[in-house]
């Protein structure tokens, strides 16, 4: 599982509230991915980091904010949530800089159900 | 990075060979072709990728046709772990977004 957990795993909040998700890796990998799954949908990329401090957008970054202060800390915030961002949110790293790493292999946390009621 | 076209689903018996196709009519001279799949609820897995020549280990087969057109995903020995819906991924090897579409939804049937 490449070391990768997510908090909460899941999470019920009312429209208008802010919500933080937080990816923790273990393994101190430079990439790391936030993601979104809705029904009828892939995995849809929302933005990621390339380092500390160094994100930046993917396909669907409206309403989202990240922040990565340390390496292994990758978070995923919605200022104020909205029912349309009631989702499936998988967080990824990618292995790179090492000769035995797959490129463009990404390992994939657990996912966190959201439900903006 | 170059479109993908896959089947929305597939059937397959337990124990026979799962191929599953993609098109990438599209694609270019330096673009791989990735395959991860998705089983219920969990995070995608990465399988395998390919440039040109066909690729195998130990979960999967690769086989890329001359033109780099498509390509086909072979599970030699399928199971029932092996439901999961599998996704087809053109990129360049040092684009660092992975980019999923629907894919196909496999199901092996006991």
């Amino acid at each position: 599982d490449a070391g990768i957990t997510q908090s909460p795993r899941h999470k019920v909040t009312e429209t208008g509230t802010p919500v933080t998700l937080r990816c923790h890796q273990t393994e101190n990998h430079r990439y790391m991915y936030w993601y979104r799954q809705d029904p009828g949908h892939g995995l849809r990329l929302i933005h990621y980091s390339y380092g500390v401090k160094d994100t930046d957008k993917g396909e669907v970054s409206d309403g989202y904010s990240v922040s990565r202060s340390k390496t292994e800390d990758f978070l995923l915030t919605l200022e104020s949530a909205t029912s349309s961002q009631t989702s499936v949110y998988f967080c990824a790293i990618q292995r790179t800089g090492d000769v035995s790493s797959t490129p463009n292999e990404q390992f994939f946390g657990p996912g966190t159900r959201l439900t903006v009621l | 990075d170059a479109k993908t076209t896959q089947p929305p689903s597939m059937d397959c018996a337990e124990g026979r060979a799962a191929n599953l196709p993609c098109n990438h009519s599209t694609i270019s001279g330096n673009e791989y072709v990735y395959w991860y799949r998705q089983i219920h609820s969990q995070g995608p897995q990465y399988i395998i990728h390919g440039l040109k020549n066909n690729e195998t280990n130990e979960m999967a087969s690769l086989i890329i046709t001359e033109d780099r057109k498509s390509s086909t995903l072979i599970l030699p020995h399928a199971t029932l772990r092996d439901t999961a819906v599998y996704y087809c991924i053109v990129l360049n090897f040092g684009n660092e977004k992975l980019t999923f579409g629907t894919g196909t939804r496999l199901t092996i049937i006991p």
